[in-house]
């Protein structure tokens, strides 16, 4: 069966500090990958998407970005981080062929930028 | 282009009570919906789905019809239980993306 792991699970960084959060994916090959992001009281935002190694879609500008590096894994970063920056992020995947399925959603990662 | 619009929250209910949340989408075509249910502290799962005009999707006593002609989709249960207390997320496939509503917090009191 596929699963889906973000790491870390909590995270507390000082403002201009860098970031990475880690997304991997088991039991599927060549997967749609997505970050989103949720703010306290508010609604799922979608930070990029990739459809394949080394292509990555940016939904938003800002001061985040991603990569892929290998086939299964997603990596969300920042160089600097802004308060604004603070919230709950999730990765997700879905099939890459099938255009009506759902997205399959990992636990989470919650970063707070003081 | 493609938007999901959600009823505002929170809703509170008593268990047992009939739960109405209303989804309605702009769309090109005729996407996929989806309902997601957010426990407290955790990722998104999904609830249930339906993929074209008339589909009903249901799990766990949820149920929700694909509405073309009003291009709904809203989220029904007959009698909710504490355990329901979460946040639940309209979306719609466009794509390789699924866009969703702003969510709709439902607390269920004993």
């Amino acid at each position: 069966s596929q699963t889906i792991h973000q790491w870390p699970a909590t995270l507390v960084q000082p403002v201009g500090s860098p970031l990475s959060l880690e997304c991997t994916v088991e039991g599927t090959s060549n997967p749609n990958l997505y970050w989103y992001r949720q703010a306290a009281g508010r609604g799922l935002q979608l930070l990029f998407y990739s459809v394949g190694i080394g292509q990555i879609s940016s939904e938003v500008p800002q001061n985040l970005s991603a990569s892929r590096p290998q086939d299964r894994q997603f990596i969300l970063s920042s160089k600097k981080l802004l308060l604004s920056d603070s919230g709950f992020y999730l990765c997700a995947w879905s099939a890459r062929q099938v255009n009506t399925g759902e997205l399959f959603f990992g636990e989470g990662s919650r970063l707070t930028v003081l | 282009g493609n938007s999901v619009t959600q009823m505002e929250g929170p809703v509170t209910l008593s268990e047992e009570a009939f739960l109405t949340i209303n989804c309605t989408y702009t769309a090109t075509g005729y996407p996929s919906l989806f309902w997601y249910v957010q426990y407290p502290g955790e990722g998104l799962q999904l609830l249930l789905k339906a993929t074209k005009a008339d589909d009903k999707g249901s799990n766990k006593g949820f149920e929700a019809t694909y509405r073309k002609e009003t291009t709904s989709f809203h989220l029904e249960k007959g009698s909710v239980q504490v355990s329901d207390s979460a946040v639940y997320f309209c979306a719609l496939r466009a794509g390789n993306k699924l866009v969703f509503g702003a969510g709709t917090i439902l607390r269920v009191k004993s």
